[in-house]
């Protein structure tokens, strides 16, 4: 089945500096991507989906980049703020249409 | 939010009892999936909903069943509980499976199986 793993378990970034956290997806086939952030005691909360036909979509402050010729995508935040202090990760959708989730980036956001 | 209610948000229990959980959504959405989060793992789907009365198992289903006799509720029932079913417990739901469609979580409840 589908694996999807993330790059590094921490992400320590100072505020106001820009945020990037990378995944990494193993089915060729995948053909949709979401971003999440989990606060502490919370479920996860939709922040920006992609699909493959396309390799780069922007939201407010938030950017997600797709490559696909090494299954590879990245959520870029600008102007980290200390709001966004949470546990980010990816899913990605085979063609069953179930996703598969990466085990999440923790960011701390510095003052 | 997604109107989404998880209850109870925590619970303690003791092994070998049957321990369910509700899912109560007021989306109307057709979708509703219930998924396990446990340390160094990813969201882990342990059963998934297409419409009343049509379920269907996910990747670590051994050990739950499901129910869904109205589109606004799905519930999940551990018939004996274990100890390795201590986890956080989320429930999503989504319109459709296909296009872009994310899937929107509630807030989960925290079962411990002692």
């Amino acid at each position: 089945g589908e694996s999807v793993g993330l790059h590094l378990p921490t992400l320590s970034v100072q505020e106001g500096d820009n945020s990037i956290i990378n995944c990494a997806y193993s089915n060729s086939a995948s053909d949709y991507f979401i971003w999440y952030k989990q606060e502490s005691g919370k479920g996860p909360q939709f922040i920006i989906d992609i699909r493959s036909n396309m390799d780069k979509r922007q939201g407010q402050r938030v950017t997600v980049l797709l490559n696909k010729t090494v299954k590879h995508l990245s959520l870029q935040i600008a102007a980290t703020q200390p709001g966004d202090s949470a546990v980010y990760f990816c899913a990605s959708r085979s063609n069953d249409y179930k996703l598969s989730f990466g085990a999440g980036t923790t960011v701390t956001v510095r003052a | 939010d997604a109107g989404i209610t998880q209850s109870p948000r925590h619970k303690v229990t003791e092994t070998g009892t049957p321990v369910t959980l509700r899912c109560h959504q007021t989306e109307n959405h057709r979708y509703m999936y219930w998924y396990r989060q446990d340390p160094g793992h990813g969201l882990r789907l342990i059963h998934y909903s297409y419409g009343v009365k049509d379920t269907d198992k996910g990747e670590v289903s051994d050990g739950y069943s499901v129910s869904r006799s109205k589109t606004e509720d799905f519930l999940l029932t551990l018939e004996s509980a274990t100890s390795s079913q201590t986890s956080v417990y989320f429930c999503a739901i989504s319109e459709w499976q296909g296009g872009n469609q994310p899937q929107h979580f509630g807030d989960g409840t925290r079962l411990s199986i002692l």
